[in-house]
């Protein structure tokens, strides 16, 4: 069974500094996806990993993925107040279908 | 281009009773694929339909249920509610080309139905 674990859990950042989220998986995986949710809010599209040392860059977001270490990071350049929310990452495979399986989340929070 | 809508946005039913969600895909995704959100067990794969066929399946009990029409838009049916049944419940489309999977291809989430059972 495909399992997936996000740490941390919680993150308070500083604004300005720069965060690592980290989210390993358990048997291989075809997709690595990173989402973002508001409170109340559904799932926002970030980024999708599909190969070994895929990294994908949009403003202070970066992930990569390492399919040999079977683990996927979101990095935080700079943090800013907007990037407060709660980011999971998930994965799938041909085994599974079109099933995600989502880690638990880190809960993101920016001071200023 | 339209997303994904959910309806209805919010609902609150009492124990034993049941309730049907309703998902539209975004124009041209075929695939529909349903999520519950709760605190306890965070976000878990209900289902996924295909061509008005349920195509894949998660660990949900016999209770929870759908079906898929042929302009794509997907209902969910919980029967006999439980307090447990409390959650955000997310529908995703994507394209889900029959056969030979899509690299690129992505799910992209509506806003969810809000369900509280009392």
């Amino acid at each position: 069974e495909l399992k997936v674990e996000q740490n941390p859990l919680f993150l308070s950042m500083q604004e300005g500094k720069n965060y690592t989220i980290y989210c390993n998986y358990s048997t291989t995986s075809d997709r690595l996806y990173w989402y973002r949710q508001d409170p109340g809010k559904s799932l926002e599209s970030l980024f999708v990993l599909l190969s070994n040392g895929a990294v994908k860059q949009e403003g202070r977001l970066m992930a990569s993925l390492d399919t040999k270490a079977r683990l996927s990071t979101l990095h935080i350049t700079a943090a800013v107040h907007d990037l407060s929310a709660t980011y999971f990452c998930a994965v799938d495979n041909k085994a599974a279908g079109n099933k995600l399986t989502f880690g638990g989340g880190t809960r993101v929070l920016v001071k200023p | 281009k339209a997303g994904v809508t959910q309806t209805p946005r919010y609902l609150i039913k009492t124990r034993g009773q049941q309730v049907t969600l309703s998902c539209s895909p975004i124009s041209g995704h075929r695939s529909v694929s349903w999520y519950q959100q709760t605190p306890g067990q965070g976000l878990q794969f209900l289902f996924e339909y295909f061509s008005e066929t349920q195509r894949n399946k998660g660990n949900f009990p016999g209770r929870f249920s759908g079906r898929q029409f042929s302009n794509s838009r997907s209902e969910m049916n919980v029967s006999t509610l439980e307090l447990g049944d409390s959650a955000l419940y997310l529908c995703a489309s994507s394209r889900g080309t029959s056969g030979r999977r899509v690299a690129w291809e992505t799910q992209y989430f509506g806003p969810g139905t809000r369900l509280l059972v009392l």
